[in-house]
Formats: C-alpha cells, structure tokens, sequence
C-alpha cells in the first residue's frame, strides 16, 4: 500500500473548519483513500473514504486531487470533541489491514 | 451501523500469567480480524490478520507462540498472551472488514498492564 504524508500536528479555533491535508504521491489506481481519527485510550473511528470523487458524510468532507496524489480532510465546524488523532491511509480494499503512520494531532481550542 | 467489541476494556495481571481478550463482531460476519497494538504515544501497529477456520498470519517481529490467535467463528476472535511479561503491557485493539465498501470497523481496545 501507498505511504502517505502528514503534518504532525495542527491548531483550529472551534467552529472553524480544520483542513487536514495528505500527501499519497504513490498511490496507485485502485487504492482507496481512508480517514480515520483516535481520541485518546480510544479505538480507531472511521470518519471517511473516497477513490477519484469528492465525499461528503454527515462528519466530514473528503476533497481528493485530480491526480490523486494528495488530499484533504474538512471537518466543517470543529469542536472540542473533535481534539484527536486523524490517520489518512491508502489501502487497496477487502481483507487488507489499514497500515497506521503517525497521523496529525488536532488540538481544537476554545 | 457496523460494531465491533472487545472484552475485557482493561485488564492487570501478574507476569507470567495469560490473558484472553475476545473481539466479536456483533451485527455482521468478519471473515478477516486484525490485531493490532500501541504503546504510548506511538500510533498502532499491525500484530496479525485473523482467518476464520485458518491460522493467522503474523506480522515480522511478533511472536506467534507468545500472542495466539483463534478465530474459531465468523463473529469472534481471540488473542491470547501467553506469559506474560511487563513489556507486554499495551493498547491492544481489534477491527474487522465490513461488507460496506471495505470500511474496517475498530474495537473500543483493551489496555493490558502486567505487573
């Protein structure tokens, strides 16, 4: 599976959107990208994933390059809530494991 | 939606003791479980892929006669520590692929301390 980048931490003032940006410049074409956060002693959450189209759930918006080779998370309205570890992974599909890098620390402040 | 559980949430033993954790996946049948495990301040990393009916299949580095893995079912599988030792404290969490488009679904993680 494709390595991705990530800054390891950033700051958003709550009710600001949180922009978390990835770099998968090897990603092949038919690995799926998957964003995933942990809030502390916690188990992973499944926020979102996409292939070539931009995607939109009720947490987050998921907006991927043309070419694929980076993307951004958009949390819309953070809130203190929000304050975790966001993971973005590149994986093929069914039966593969998620390989976990070091992800970007989001610290949403009052 | 999806759930997966695992039981217990939080465990202490003393070294040289086992410990089961068990995952179960609740509404839905996992095929494939993975076993992974954080240490603080560390992200997780891959233990093991789960087979239902088959051997698991062990990342490098873990040893596979100290974490056993049985996933006798299509809705649980267990790891066992097996003498445990200090070291092997950690956070230790299961997830299994759902049928909807490949999302992994993660346990809520048992932290093991060995005293």
């Amino acid at each position: 599976d494709a390595k991705t980048t990530q800054p390891p931490s950033m700051d958003c003032a709550e009710g600001r959107a949180a922009n978390l940006p990835c770099n998968h410049s090897t990603i092949s074409g038919n690995e799926y990208v998957y964003w995933y956060r942990q809030i502390h002693s916690q188990g992973p959450q499944y926020i979102i994933h996409g292939l070539k189209n931009n995607e939109t759930n009720e947490m987050a918006s998921l907006i991927i390059t043309e070419d694929r080779k980076s993307s951004t998370l958009i949390l819309p309205h953070a809130t203190l809530r929000d304050t975790a570890v966001y993971y973005c992974i590149v994986r093929v599909g069914f039966g593969r494991a998620l390989n976990f890098g070091k992800g970007t620390s989001l610290l949403v402040t009052p | 939606g999806a759930v997966v559980s695992q039981h217990p949430s939080w465990v202490i033993c003393k070294s040289g003791t086992s410990v089961k954790i068990e995952c179960r996946s609740l509404d839905f049948q996992a095929t494939t479980m993975f076993w992974y495990r954080q240490f603080p301040k560390q992200s997780l990393m891959l233990m093991a892929t789960s087979n239902e009916g088959s051997k698991a299949t062990y990342e490098q580095g873990v040893e596979k006669d100290k974490f056993l893995i049985n996933h006798a079912s299509l809705t649980l599988s267990t790891l066992t520590v097996t003498s445990a030792h200090p070291e092997d404290s950690s956070f230790y969490i299961c997830s299994a692929d759902t049928d909807r488009e490949s999302v992994l679904t993660f346990g809520a993680g048992s932290r093991l301390t060995v005293l």
